[in-house]
């Protein structure tokens, strides 16, 4: 597709529960990126992906936490044993090669914890 | 600690209005400045402004970058019920060549018919 795709969009678990969430990337972008948008919240980096490799993932907020990506394309956002708080939007990110590129935005996954 | 903030947090017009909506940062390792529009749901890129003074403009939105002030403007003019939106500024952090965003909060933009 033209765009960033994320699914699904919406997820909705029961606290404990791991989830698993998608990102397609803008064919061509080596770079990619997960943030977090928090209810009220401003958007918070989570990790940055360059081709399958992942330099950055300061953002991350516990080991619960991880993301992968294969093939220089799809990448995984794993939560694992969801709380409450873990409850936001995730959007996903793209861009070309190169430290200063305007990054393009998926949808996102709305991720709700009951 | 590197921050972004965004003013006003929200903004009510009427259509034909014009409006400025003002970021401002205290970034270590500033690379560019950005700015997007988020309705539903993903933000739309609108500008990257990388040098001061340099305005950049697309229909009746336009934006400027002034580093010495560490801040920027997004101006809409002739204001429509479609500019009805969240406006997102962002600046690329330079450390470590990862090119992530630090986001300020937003600025919530109704526009009234």
């Amino acid at each position: 597709g033209a765009g960033v795709s994320q699914s699904p969009s919406n997820k909705v678990t029961e606290k404990g529960k791991d989830v698993e969430l998608r990102c397609d990337p803008i064919s061509g972008h080596t770079a990619l990126y997960w943030y977090r948008q928090r209810l009220g919240q401003g958007l918070e980096f989570l990790i940055y992906f360059q081709g399958n490799s992942a330099p950055d993932k300061s953002g991350l907020p516990s080991d619960r936490f991880s993301a992968e990506r294969t093939g220089e394309s799809v990448s995984t956002l794993t939560i694992q044993r969801t709380q409450q708080e873990d409850s936001a939007v995730y959007l996903c990110a793209s861009s070309l090669m190169g430290s200063n590129q305007p990054q393009h935005f998926g949808d996102g996954t709305r991720l709700s914890i009951l | 600690e590197d921050k972004v903030v965004q003013s006003p947090l929200s903004l009510v017009v009427h259509e034909g209005d014009t409006v400025t909506l003002n970021c401002s940062y205290e970034v270590t390792n500033f690379r560019s400045l950005l700015w997007y529009k988020q309705e539903k749901k993903a933000p739309t890129f609108l500008f990257m402004l990388t040098s001061s003074g340099i305005e950049k403009k697309s229909g009746r939105l336009s934006s400027i970058l002034d580093k010495k002030e560490l801040s920027s403007i997004l101006n809409i003019t002739a204001t429509q019920t479609g500019d009805s939106a969240i406006y997102l500024c962002a600046v690329i952090d330079g450390s470590g060549n990862t090119g992530k965003l630090i986001f300020g909060q937003g600025t919530t933009l109704q526009v009234k018919p």
